[in-house]
């Protein structure tokens, strides 16, 4: 199975500030069609995951721009430009190119 | 506007069943593939499994935590999504998610537990 490594696993940051969360995968997520099958999700408490970005760039309508992804081979990562209140919660990667379909173990952003 | 509402939680014995569903709308459900995701209290989220639509043989995959004990179907003319959950264990105490293909929609999820 496809190992997602995210760090750190507990992100304090200050209002206002950068941000950056990183996803390393074991393997390759390039797909046989080409394309990296790899989202980020947001996990505000006490609600239901949402998709941010796929396909490692691509930010779902709705999403602030201050949200980004990008990769580097088999490293990828999430940065937020300036972190807002509303920022705060838990942030997974997922990879949907291989079978099982696999999550990192989740980064928690607070303020500090 | 995609609408998926998780139902059929609740607490139930070790070795027991339970069926969750996942009822729809806004979208054309017999086109997409559908997956369960959960999360155990205060853990991370796994991955349980997908069926593809009737397009794409309507095939299932399994995690390997839950293969030969879950089984996912789907009833395109309900709009509808099943989880069938047997020989239950401990460990699958979670918050049960469903989500249309492509990960953007999810439902709010339902929660299973399973103790005695």
């Amino acid at each position: 199975d496809v190992v997602l490594t995210q760090s750190p696993l507990s992100l304090p940051v200050t209002l206002g500030q950068p941000a950056s969360i990183s996803c390393r995968s074991s393997q390759s997520l390039v797909h046989s069609d080409g394309n990296t099958y790899l989202n980020w999700f947001q996990q505000r408490p006490g609600q239901s995951p949402r998709r941010l970005i796929y396909k490692v760039s691509n930010r779902d309508s709705g999403v602030p721009d201050r949200f980004s992804g990008s990769e580097s081979g088999t490293d990828f990562t999430l940065k937020i430009s300036r972190v807002e209140a509303e920022d705060v919660g838990v942030y997974y990667c997922m990879q949907g190119t291989h079978w099982p379909r696999t999550f990192g173990q989740g980064t928690k952003v607070e303020i500090k | 506007e995609v609408q998926l509402v998780e139902s059929g939680g609740g607490v139930v014995q070790p070795g027991r069943s339970l069926r969750l569903s996942c009822t729809t709308s806004g979208f054309t459900f017999g086109d997409y593939a559908m997956s369960w995701v959960r999360q155990a209290p205060g853990k991370g989220l796994e991955w349980v499994g997908f069926i593809r639509s009737k397009a794409y043989g309507g095939t299932t995959d399994y995690a390997a935590s839950v293969k030969g004990r879950f089984t996912i179907s789907r009833d395109d003319s309900k709009s509808i999504a099943y989880l069938q959950m047997d020989s239950l264990k401990t460990e699958d105490t979670a918050v049960y998610y469903c989500i249309k293909e492509g990960f953007k929609d999810w439902g709010q999820g339902t929660l299973v537990t399973v103790s005695s």
